[in-house]
């Protein structure tokens, strides 16, 4: 099991560029999310997807879109990158309420 | 929404010696608060969980008590090592079906040797 893989590792856009951050887990699990890890903050969620086939805004969805392309994969699209979507993006999978969240690795994405 | 505050954002112990963070939560009904680990440059990891049905829950060296009635939790790291040099997450559920989580902002654990 590679469990939850996200690629690319890294990533340098330019202003109004714009990039898909992919994530796929091979859990089997029902639940999918992205987070943004910026200094002091923690992980704020972006976008979350309870199922296959549905997506739901977090806390901080604007200038992010996503897509669940099946079970398996969740990907995150910023279509005109700025400066502050700077940050370390997480995608996470959980098999169900009220259990653990398994996390990729992260890309550190940088917007200049 | 939950909101979920974490305190202290900076902690520096003697190895050997006990360690405590501390989390505070608004929603009445959370059911399910983890705690994660995250090492410099690497993923979130579990290292603990409760669930609202259990006032204390141990591993080894490490704690969670939750006090549901103050809506509080804390993470209790006692005989501290130097691998426990990390920053660690508290996180509460917002129930409801809704499998979401609130993080708090995390507290950096420094430990002297």
């Amino acid at each position: 099991n590679a469990g939850v893989t996200q690629t690319p590792k890294f990533q340098v856009l330019k202003t109004g560029q714009s990039m898909t951050l992919q994530c796929a887990q091979d859990m089997n699990h029902n639940s999918m999310y992205w987070y943004r890890q910026d200094p002091g903050m923690g992980l704020r969620l972006i976008y979350y997807s309870a199922s296959e086939g549905t997506t739901d805004k977090g806390e901080v969805p604007n200038g992010y879109n996503v897509s669940r392309l099946n079970k398996r994969e969740f990907s995150l699209r910023l279509e005109s990158a700025a400066p502050s979507q700077t940050s370390v993006y997480f995608c996470a999978s959980q098999p169900g309420q009220g259990t653990e969240q398994y996390f990729g690795p992260g890309t550190r994405l940088t917007v200049t | 929404g939950e909101n979920v505050e974490q305190h202290p954002s900076t902690l520096s112990v003697q190895e050997g010696d006990s360690a405590v963070i501390k989390c505070t939560y608004s929603d009445s009904a959370s059911n399910y608060f983890p705690w994660y680990k995250q090492e410099l440059g690497k993923r979130p990891q579990l290292i603990i969980d409760i669930r609202s049905n259990v006032g204390e829950k141990k591993d080894q060296r490490i704690a969670v008590t939750l006090n549901k009635t103050a809506k509080h939790f804390s993470l209790h790291i006692t005989e501290t090592q130097p691998e426990d040099s990390a920053v660690y997450f508290c996180a509460a559920d917002t129930n409801f079906g809704n499998e979401k989580l609130t993080f708090g902002t995390g507290t950096r654990l420094t430990i002297i040797p």
